[in-house]
């Protein structure tokens, strides 16, 4: 049982390159969810979906879009690559309403712009 | 403006004592409160939660101790083992738009001496 895929694991990007994070699930889950993590922040919540063709913003969700067009996917994508964007994402996935059913999170995508 | 505050950024304990991290939070429409684990290259995964009616959750050698009132929560960890070290997150969550939005604190590395 995958879970929750992330790709790729790792990453270098130039500044101004654009990339896409490629979550997968395997679950059926509903909601979806893109944080990033960073030292001494905790994980912030960037975009996340509700279900199949719906995506909303989060706390920090600028630089970054996201569609969610199977609902077994969700990409996150970086137009023009900062700096400021070095982090781990962490893509993550619940059943939905109702706090009987945990996050389940994947591994991580290291992203580092230079 | 961090939603959950959580302290202490690293704590080292000994094998067999025992861990406490704490959370304090500002916003009380957070109706469920979980503990996430994270070890290095992974992605966080669900220890233990609380919902605010209940003052104490403990599951095998995990306890949740849980204040409304001051609202903070916290994590004891009795026994400590080696294999407890890792990166311990807590969370608060609402319902919002639908979805179940988690905020987290900013971590907890926690490393227990043999």
């Amino acid at each position: 049982n995958a879970g929750v895929t992330q790709t790729p694991k790792f990453r270098v990007l130039k500044t101004g390159q654009s990339m896409t994070l490629l979550c997968a699930q395997d679950m059926n889950h509903e909601y979806m969810y893109w944080y990033r993590q960073d030292p001494g922040m905790g994980l912030r919540l960037i975009h996340y979906s509700v279900g199949e063709g719906t995506t909303a913003k989060g706390e920090v969700p600028d630089g970054y879009n996201v569609s969610r067009l199977k609902k077994q996917n969700f990409l996150l994508g970086l137009e023009s690559a900062a700096p400021s964007q070095t982090s781990v994402y962490f893509c993550a996935s619940s059943f939905g309403q109702g706090h009987n059913y945990g996050y389940t999170f994947g591994s991580g995508t290291r992203l580092t712009v230079v | 403006q961090q939603q959950v505050k959580q302290s202490p950024q690293s704590l080292i304990v000994q094998k067999g004592g025992i861990s406490i991290i704490n959370c304090a939070y500002e916003n009380t429409a957070f109706d469920y409160f979980p503990w996430y684990q994270q070890f290095p290259g992974k992605g966080p995964a669900l220890l233990i939660a609380i919902r605010p009616d209940v003052s104490e959750k403990k599951e095998g050698r995990f306890t949740i101790s849980f204040n409304k009132s001051a609202k903070q929560f916290s994590l004891h960890i009795m026994d400590s083992q080696p294999g407890d070290s890792a990166t311990y997150f807590c969370a608060a969550s609402e319902a919002f738009q639908g979805a179940q939005k988690l905020v987290f604190g900013q971590g907890t590395r926690l490393t227990i001496n043999p």
